[in-house]
């Protein structure tokens, strides 16, 4: 079993749709957790990260974090088409390490 | 602010040739330094990382070494590619340290050996 499992996709939602983009993670030493955002051919860039459970909210992004179910969660609302591209979730321990999962591309349709 | 250069972008090899991937890192001293490889839809594979100047440590075995001369400079090698060494390599850096570990990363150099 993967350390960290996201939902595969693809995803492709019209311009204006909520977006959902999920992953579990199976250590319970995992303590930061984070979203990265990365274009076609290009290097991921940190989008949002947490160490609570509960939401935290940056515009249209919220992520959340459920430590109980080991379940992080990224919301994109009015998702729009430079929202385009694969989302990958990431968790890190204190020993340095972060483990990725394998990512969602997310297409927002005009 | 914190920037990463990789180079080359993009790179075609045949099998068995050597191979040198340089990432250097701006803005920052003493990052913890990694090196990553993404297969085509995948995620991250993270292949080497390294807490200070000669200080590797290895995730997978593999057919790749790295090394760290310099303080932020992190170079990935090989004596002889393979097929399956093709791929996206990432080089990044940790952004403090203790319990926040979000990493930054650079451009990428896309390898495909022939």
């Amino acid at each position: 079993q993967k350390e960290v499992e996201q939902d595969p996709g693809p995803l492709s939602v019209p311009e204006g749709a909520i977006v959902s983009l999920n992953c579990t993670y199976s250590n319970s030493a995992f303590q930061y957790f984070m979203w990265y955002r990365q274009y076609s051919r290009k290097g991921p860039e940190l989008l949002m990260y947490t160490y609570s459970s509960g939401n935290k909210e940056d515009g249209r992004f919220t992520a959340q974090v459920d430590k109980s179910s080991k379940y992080i969660s990224l919301f994109i609302r009015d998702s729009q088409p430079s929202d385009s591209a694969t989302y990958l979730c990431a968790i890190h321990t204190n020993a340095g390490k972060s483990t990725f999962g394998d990512g969602t591309t997310l297409t927002v349709k005009p | 602010s914190q920037t990463i250069h990789q180079w080359p972008a993009t790179l075609v090899q045949p099998v068995g040739s050597p191979l040198s991937l340089e990432c250097t890192v701006e803005g920052t001293s003493n990052p913890n330094l990694y090196w990553y490889r993404q297969a085509a839809g995948r995620g991250l594979q993270l292949l080497f990382y390294s807490v200070g100047i000669g200080q590797i440590s290895s995730e997978v075995p593999q057919n790749l070494s790295a090394s760290r001369p310099q303080d932020r400079q992190f170079i990935l090698s090989s004596k002889k590619l393979l097929l399956s060494d093709s791929g996206f390599y990432l080089c990044a850096a940790r952004r403090g340290r203790g319990i926040r570990g979000e990493q930054f990363f650079g451009p990428g150099t896309r390898l495909t050996v022939l």
